[in-house]
């Protein structure tokens, strides 16, 4: 079945830098790739999602970007603020399964 | 604003009581999950129903038992829970089943088990 890795499992940023966050996959069927934000103590909230036919897309501060060669999709946030920090979860689908990923501990310091 | 409303928000149960967590939805999406979140891990997939079919159940232990009365209602049944079990239960939907379209999660219920 699919297997979903995530990396960094925590990371650390200056208000106003970017943080990339990367996940591989093993399934090369998997053709649907979301990533949650869960702040604490609420519900995880999707951000961005890409399919298989499209390389990058982009939301306003929030780009992802997939590689179907390599297997591996990336979270790129950029001017980050406070309130980004939250978990994020990727998340790529197999079997008609969503396999997420363990999770990025984002945190953004002021 | 949540789409997807679960009720109760918090639950305190002791291994021998019986009782039951609530979902509803209005979008008129055909599939509904329920997944268990421990902390700081991410969701792990319960059951799928898939236009009011159960459609998988990832060898969920029959202390839980899920209902779907109709399209816009879940109900996940809890009977004998073990301490363990104390977790976050998050109900999602979706348009069609996962793995195609994005998942709408409830604010969840946070269950302890005494």
């Amino acid at each position: 079945g699919e297997n979903v890795e995530q990396h960094p499992s925590t990371l650390s940023v200056q208000e106003g830098d970017s943080a990339v966050i990367k996940c591989t996959y093993s399934d090369s069927a998997s053709n649907y790739f979301p990533w949650y934000k869960q702040e604490l103590g609420k519900r995880p909230q999707l951000i961005i999602d890409i399919r298989s036919n499209v390389g990058e897309k982009k939301d306003q501060r929030i780009a992802v970007t997939l590689n179907k060669t390599a297997k591996h999709f990336s979270l790129h946030i950029t001017e980050t603020q406070p309130e980004d920090s939250a978990v994020y979860f990727c998340a790529a689908s197999g079997n008609g399964k969503l396999i997420f990923g363990q999770g990025t501990t984002l945190q953004v310091k002021p | 604003d949540t789409e997807v409303t679960q009720t109760p928000k918090h639950l305190v149960m002791g291994m021998t009581n019986k009782k039951s967590l609530k979902c509803e939805q209005h979008m008129g999406h055909r599939a509904m999950y329920w997944y268990k979140q421990k902390a700081k891990k991410p969701p792990e997939l319960m059951f799928v129903y898939s236009y009011e079919k159960l459609s998988i159940n990832e060898s969920v232990p029959s202390r839980f038992s899920p209902e779907c009365p109709n399209s816009s209602l879940l109900n996940l049944h809890l009977h004998a829970l073990q301490p363990e079990d104390s977790a976050l239960y998050l109900c999602a939907s979706s348009q069609v089943r996962q793995g195609a379209a994005p998942l709408h999660f409830g604010n969840g219920t946070r269950l302890t088990v005494t």
